[in-house]
Order: structure tokens, then C-alpha cells, then sequence
């Protein structure tokens, strides 16, 4: 059973530019999170998604940054316009259907992102 | 709200000595405690959780944690440090019903000796 995947694991691009972010949970979890981690800081709580749905984005930035889960395919963070200060690993995150506490959350290796 | 605390964001130890990592937690609400271990350019590993159970966990690598609530700690600990455990170690707080989303620590960074 494949683990959860990201892609691409590093991202460069020029401020203004758009990123996207990919993120295909575990096979059978219907549960998606994005989490931001910045230098020498721990990882912040940017969204959570279920399928076709956004369930809490209480964590996302109010401009520039989206997020959606599919039907079909992976969950996308989109940030438009990036800037310096975007420049983060970014996580992903999944977990079986289900009581959200009750369920582990297995996380992705990461997207490094940076902006020049 | 939750919140963690990780006290010391770098600790080190010898080869064979105890490993002591602090969490200390805020919750207005029963909590499940969460360890998690990241190694360089990598995703993070759960290495154990309490929830709600014995107070006393037991995780992987040798890794066990104690839930004290009156002391609203839940410090990691590991007999005996080997080489490979040299990663960062976050602790994470969650509600124990419903939905809540894991708050993290700012991470201890375990650094081992020879």
C-alpha cells in the first residue's frame, strides 16, 4: 500500500509566479490536510478537505491560496502570485474515513518550495 | 484551544544515554497527544499516541511517552540513544471528539553523540 505522495518534492519559482502543489492520499482515505512549515517553526494547519469538499481552511492566508480535493484525482494547494515569505515545506496529510480524532493522519514527504 | 509547548529546541546525548523530550500542553478539552519524528528532507513518522487509554505509551524504536494530567505533560523518553535517532521530534495535541486538527510544537531537534 503506497504511502502518501507529493509532488513535485521541490518547487523553484519567481515571485508572481503560481505553484501547484499535488497530493494523492493513502489508497482508501477520504481525508486530506495541508500543513505549512517554516523554518524553525513547527507545522501549521492550513486546511482539511474531504472529498469535493472544504471542511475547515481556517489555517489558509485569505488571498493568493486555494485548495481543492477532487472527485477524481489529487487534492491541489494552488498559490498564485508567490512571494518570498511563501518559501516552506509544504505537507500533506491523509487518514481513513471516519472519526477525525480517532484516525492517524499519515503524512507525505513534503513539497519544498522556494521563492527567488 | 490547544496549544504545545516543546521545551529546548536542541537537545543533546551520548550514544546509550536517556533520551528526555518535553511536551507540555494546553487543552480546554480531553486531549489525544501525538509524537512525531522527522528525519532530514522527510515527511513526518508517528512514533506513538495517547488516546485516552493507558496513561503510559509505548511506540516504535524504543520510544514510550506519559500522559500526566496534572501536570498537562506528555514527555517522550527512550532508554538508551542510539546513532539513528538523531532527528527532530514534534508533539502534536488534537480534541479527543469530532473533528479538531493537530496543533503542533515548534519541534526539539535531538542531536547523539558517539
Amino acid at each position: 500500500n503506497a504511502g502518501v505522495m507529493q509532488n513535485p518534492r521541490h518547487l523553484v519559482r519567481r515571485r508572481g509566479q503560481e505553484a501547484r502543489l499535488r497530493c494523492s492520499p493513502m489508497k482508501g482515505h477520504s481525508h486530506v490536510y495541508w500543513y505549512r512549515q517554516l523554518p524553525e517553526e513547527g507545522l501549521k494547519f492550513m486546511v482539511y478537505l474531504q472529498k469535493e469538499n472544504i471542511i475547515d481552511e481556517s489555517g489558509m492566508p485569505k488571498e493568493r491560496f486555494s485548495a481543492e480535493f477532487p472527485k477524481e484525482g489529487p487534492s491541489i494547494l494552488r498559490i498564485q502570485q508567490v512571494v518570498r515569505g511563501d518559501s516552506a515545506a509544504y505537507f500533506c496529510a491523509s487518514s481513513p474515513p471516519g472519526v477525525p480524532a480517532d484516525n492517524e493522519q499519515f503524512f507525505g514527504p513534503g513539497t519544498r518550495l522556494t521563492v527567488l | 484551544a490547544q496549544s504545545v509547548t516543546q521545551l529546548g529546541s536542541h537537545v543533546s546525548v551520548s550514544e546509550g544515554a536517556l533520551v528526555l523530550l518535553r511536551c507540555n500542553y494546553s487543552s480546554s478539552v480531553p486531549p489525544y497527544l501525538f509524537w512525531y519524528v522527522q528525519y532530514p528532507n522527510q515527511g513526518l513518522q508517528l512514533l506513538l499516541k495517547y488516546t485516552s487509554a493507558a496513561t503510559l505509551v509505548k511506540g516504535i524504536n524504543g520510544f514510550e511517552a506519559e500522559f500526566k494530567k496534572s501536570e498537562t505533560s506528555f514527555h517522550l523518553t527512550k532508554p538508551s540513544a542510539h546513532m539513528s535517532d538523531a532527528a527532530e521530534y514534534f508533539c502534536a495535541v488534537t480534541r479527543n471528539s469530532g473533528y479538531s486538527t493537530l496543533t503542533f510544537g515548534k519541534g526539539t531537534m535531538l542531536l547523539v553523540s558517539p
